[in-house]
């Protein structure tokens, strides 16, 4: 039962455009959000976070945004760079039920062309 | 600084084996946790370790076992190998109270013939 899931296996997109990247969960309980990056023959790096007390969080040129009645975040990077090209994976915990894990999404990979 | 760390990189296994994965936490880090990504897949919890005990477990069998030294360090223990537990292994370390900031080794790739 995937609890997290993003439906885009792949995103294309020039520099200096925006990336938007999309996911969706389904548990009511997770009250955090996380997106961690991934480049090849690496570990997953911590990207941005949202609580769900939020719906909006900005980072330099990535913005998290969190609908909850809807059960679907985003990450939107702007502007794009190639640097940006990664696989991108979206994860949520709960604090409720002690936030030991993360459940992660199946990735977007995202391609910047210069 | 130091990061998380894993040994080995590679490691490959035949079916019924058993085989034991090693993890070096980030400094200053308590909690460890292990993950499996298949390929294609997201990561997938398998259980994380604080102070040397269990805490917490996701939806995999006994075979998968775990231990975590008082220098937090780590191991993961799988028996009885499947072909299906071929797979990247990533182990990732946090401070306690602050699970969701999970910093992630770079994994080891079992596969299982």
């Amino acid at each position: 039962d995937q609890q997290v899931k993003q439906n885009s296996p792949s995103l294309s997109v020039q520099e200096g455009r925006i990336s938007i990247l999309n996911c969706d969960y389904t548990n009511s309980m997770f009250d955090y959000f996380l997106w961690y990056k991934k480049y090849p023959a690496e570990g997953p790096t911590f990207l941005i976070s949202i609580s769900s007390i939020k719906d909006k969080n900005e980072d330099g040129r990535f913005t998290v945004f969190l609908n909850k009645s809807a059960k679907h975040l985003s990450l939107h990077i702007v502007p794009s760079q190639p640097g940006d090209s990664a696989v991108y994976f979206c994860a949520a915990t709960s604090y409720q039920t002690g936030a030991n894990n993360l459940f992660f999404g199946t990735g977007t990979r995202l391609t910047v062309i210069p | 600084e130091t990061g998380v760390t894993q040994s080995p990189t590679h490691l490959i296994k035949t079916r019924g084996q058993q085989v034991t994965l090693r993890c070096s936490s980030q400094s200053g880090h308590n909690t460890v946790s292990w993950y499996q990504q298949a390929l294609g897949q997201g990561p997938q919890f398998i259980f994380q370790y604080y102070r040397e005990e269990e805490n917490g477990r996701g939806n995999f069998p006994p075979r998968f076992s775990g231990l975590q030294f008082p220098n937090y360090s780590s191991e993961l223990n799988v028996n009885a190998l499947e072909l299906d537990d071929s797979a990247l292994y990533l182990c990732a370390s946090s401070l306690a109270l602050v699970n969701n900031e999970q910093f992630f080794g770079p994994g080891t790739r079992l596969t299982v013939l």
